[in-house]
């Protein structure tokens, strides 16, 4: 089945900097990539998605890059601010079937330092 | 703005009791997932519906879990007899049939102590 492999666990930049968390997958038939930002107490919210028919998606501050043929996907942070503090999972939709199931990543917890 | 709804936000109960969560989802939506998180495991799939039947449900200890969709608007998870183990944030969240994008809920911590 589908496993989704996310890096680093932890990430901690100075206010302004960029932020880069990568993700790997291993079923060539996914065809859907979100990303979700969970605040402290809070569910997960969409925050980007990308789908395989693209290799870069852009929303201001925030875009995602997406290499098929390595099977990885990465959430590029702009001009990060303390209030993109959270934690960032990614997820792919597995090919077969179009059930709507995600698997996730294992979270990054991005600290944005003032 | 439509959102997922959960009831509990919060649940603490002894050990043995029952507990039972409920979602609804968002109006239109007809898929609807359960998950777990833990600072273990990360995000868990329990048990996943469409059009109010159960798809997956692997996730699921079947021996106290149980999962089910009584009407398009509501969602429950059952556990019973609840273990502290079961302690975690239990999020429900809806989609469409043909998207992929999920909406969570806010979640209900559990504790069991």
């Amino acid at each position: 089945g589908e496993n989704v492999e996310q890096h680093p666990s932890t990430l901690s930049v100075q206010e302004g900097d960029s932020a880069v968390i990568k993700c790997t997958y291993s079923d060539s038939a996914s065809n859907y990539f979100p990303w979700y930002k969970q605040e402290l107490g809070k569910g997960p919210q969409l925050i980007i998605d990308i789908r395989s028919n693209v290799g870069e998606k852009k929303d201001q501050r925030i875009a995602v890059t997406l290499n098929k043929t390595a099977k990885h996907f990465s959430l590029h942070i702009t001009e990060t601010q303390p209030e993109d503090s959270a934690v960032y999972f990614c997820a792919a939709s597995p090919g077969s079937g179009n059930t709507g199931k995600l698997i996730f990543g294992q979270g990054t917890t991005l600290q944005v330092k003032p | 703005d439509a959102r997922v709804t959960q009831t509990p936000r919060d649940k603490v109960t002894e050990m043995g009791q029952e507990v039972t969560m409920r979602c609804q989802p968002i109006l239109g939506h007809n898929t609807v997932f359960w998950y777990r998180q833990t600072m273990m495991q990360g995000l868990e799939l329990l048990a996943y519906f469409r059009n109010r039947a159960p798809l997956d449900d692997s996730g699921m200890p079947k021996d106290r879990f149980s999962a089910e969709m009584p009407d398009a608007t509501l969602a429950t998870l059952k556990i019973q007899p609840s273990e502290p183990r079961d302690s975690a944030v239990y999020f429900c969240a809806s989609g469409t049939r043909w998207g992929e994008t999920q909406y969570f809920g806010p979640g209900t911590r559990l504790l069991v102590l």
